[in-house]
């Protein structure tokens, strides 16, 4: 089966621009989660969708950050604007229901703010 | 809330040996679950091993096997017969059990360098 793909794979922009990174589960996963690591740090949980609805989005930094999630299917999650503070690796993972067997996880999106 | 501390920021190990991977949590709860994720050098971090905490017995998968002390609250991933392609970030990652979303909370992750 195809893994979870994420693109770009990195991305590099001008801080006060608008980025959207994109994020195709694997077909039939109804969960998908947003992950982040920045600067070395700890990989953090950003926000849970279950199909199309947000289940948990309590680790979204601010609102400058939306996540979708079209049909169920797949996920954007757009910043804007980008601030410096925003530079990482935005992961993506998806899973059946539960969840507790493990996550498949995409590559990785490395998002540099200059 | 749940922490998960990696004390060991980078390893090292000579090709076929053996290395241990330290790994400590701090939670209140009784039924989770541990993990240990890997990430190679620009590639997707995939599962390497999954521990019930309600189970007694050590998970186990091939070269790569766990110490799960509950009480001590550890989770070490011993590499055994190490490999070059074991190179990689490793990360220990909890969730607890019931938990509708099933969230993450991950270490920093060691860094593991297999030398030839």
């Amino acid at each position: 089966e195809a893994g979870v793909t994420q693109f770009p794979s990195h991305s590099v922009i001008e801080k006060g621009q608008t980025v959207t990174l994109r994020c195709d589960p694997i077909s039939g996963h109804d969960n998908l989660y947003w992950y982040r690591r920045v600067m070395g740090k700890e990989i953090k949980f950003l926000l849970h969708f279950v199909k199309e609805s947000k289940q948990d989005e309590s680790g979204m930094p601010n609102n400058r950050f939306l996540a979708e999630r079209t049909g169920g299917t797949y996920s954007t999650l757009k910043v804007q604007p980008a601030e410096l503070e925003d530079s990482g690796v935005y992961f993506c993972a998806s899973s059946q229901r539960p969840a507790n067997y493990g996550y498949t996880f995409g590559s990785g999106t490395r998002l540099t703010v200059v | 809330a749940q922490t998960v501390t990696q004390s060991q920021p980078e390893m090292s190990v000579q090709e076929a040996e053996t290395v241990t991977l330290s790994c400590t949590y701090d939670t209140s709860e009784n039924n989770y679950y541990l993990f240990w994720y890997k990430q190679p050098p620009s590639r997707q971090m995939i599962l390497v091993i999954r521990q019930e905490a309600y189970k007694q017995q050590n998970a186990t998968e091939n070269r790569f096997s766990v110490n799960f002390q509950k009480a001590a609250k550890s989770f070490s991933l011993k590499i055994s017969d190490s490999q070059l392609g074991d190179t990689a970030m490793y990360f220990c990652a909890f969730m607890k059990h019931g938990d509708a979303g099933n969230m993450l909370t991950f270490g920093g992750g060691t860094r593991l360098m297999v030398k030839p």
